[in-house]
């Protein structure tokens, strides 16, 4: 089956603007979370959708949001970019939000110039 | 979340050697994991630790939960090309989600 597919790959956007990132987790998979990943910081949660829901969050600030559709696929908006941005977006689906059972995505590699 | 230290950071070895690395952290968890991010690619779980002593083998992988559950080790024996990436240990916080280590990055000189 299709594994977890996220668009696009690559974006560069300038400082101040805003974008949004989205997934599409494996067929039937109810969860969707995402993750940061930069040099400095490493692998950070962001947040987790389930049946359209947050169901948790991590440590980052509000200008990080997300939303998830009826079809499970979840969307990830970032306003207001910073260089500090600048990072790699993963997600990862899972049928019922258990990271241990999560397909992760290839990501999408975020520059803000 | 806690943080969990790796080392080494940087591993530069020749084909057919065994690897060995490490994960400490200052708390105790109930749950080790071991990932794989290879190049242009999202992590991949390669062995997860549910018990203190818990020894584990993936084909040439072998990860074992130490006993004070503070840390983990993941060794790679005869190590091939393919082997080439980054690997993180992880533990399980809160509602089942993730939180990596700082990650060692694998590089086989031919």
């Amino acid at each position: 089956k299709a594994g977890v597919t996220q668009t696009p790959r690559y974006l560069i956007k300038t400082r101040g603007q805003q974008v949004t990132l989205s997934c599409s987790p494996i067929s039937g998979h109810r969860s969707v979370s995402w993750y940061q990943q930069t040099p400095g910081q490493g692998l950070q949660f962001l947040f987790e959708y389930f049946s359209e829901t947050q169901r948790n969050k991590g440590n980052f600030p509000g200008r990080f949001s997300g939303r998830q559709f009826s079809n499970s696929r979840s969307e990830m908006n970032v306003s207001t970019l910073e260089l500090g941005d600048s990072a790699l977006y993963l997600c990862a689906s899972s049928f019922q939000g258990k990271d241990t059972e999560a397909f992760f995505g290839q990501g999408t590699r975020l520059t803000v110039v | 979340g806690q943080q969990l230290n790796q080392s080494p950071q940087s591993m530069f070895i020749q084909e057919g050697e065994d690897v060995s690395m490490n994960c400490t952290s200052s708390s105790i968890f109930n749950t080790w994991l071991w990932y794989k991010q290879e190049p242009g690619e999202g992590p991949v779980l390669l062995i997860a630790l549910y018990k203190a002593g818990e020894l584990t083998s993936n084909g040439r992988l072998t990860a074992q939960f130490g006993i004070t559950r503070k840390d983990s080790f993941l060794n790679i024996s005869a190590s091939i090309p393919s082997d080439v990436g980054i690997y993180f240990c992880a533990y399980i916080f809160g509602n089942e989600k993730l939180t990596f280590g700082t990650g060692t990055r694998l590089t086989i000189i031919p």
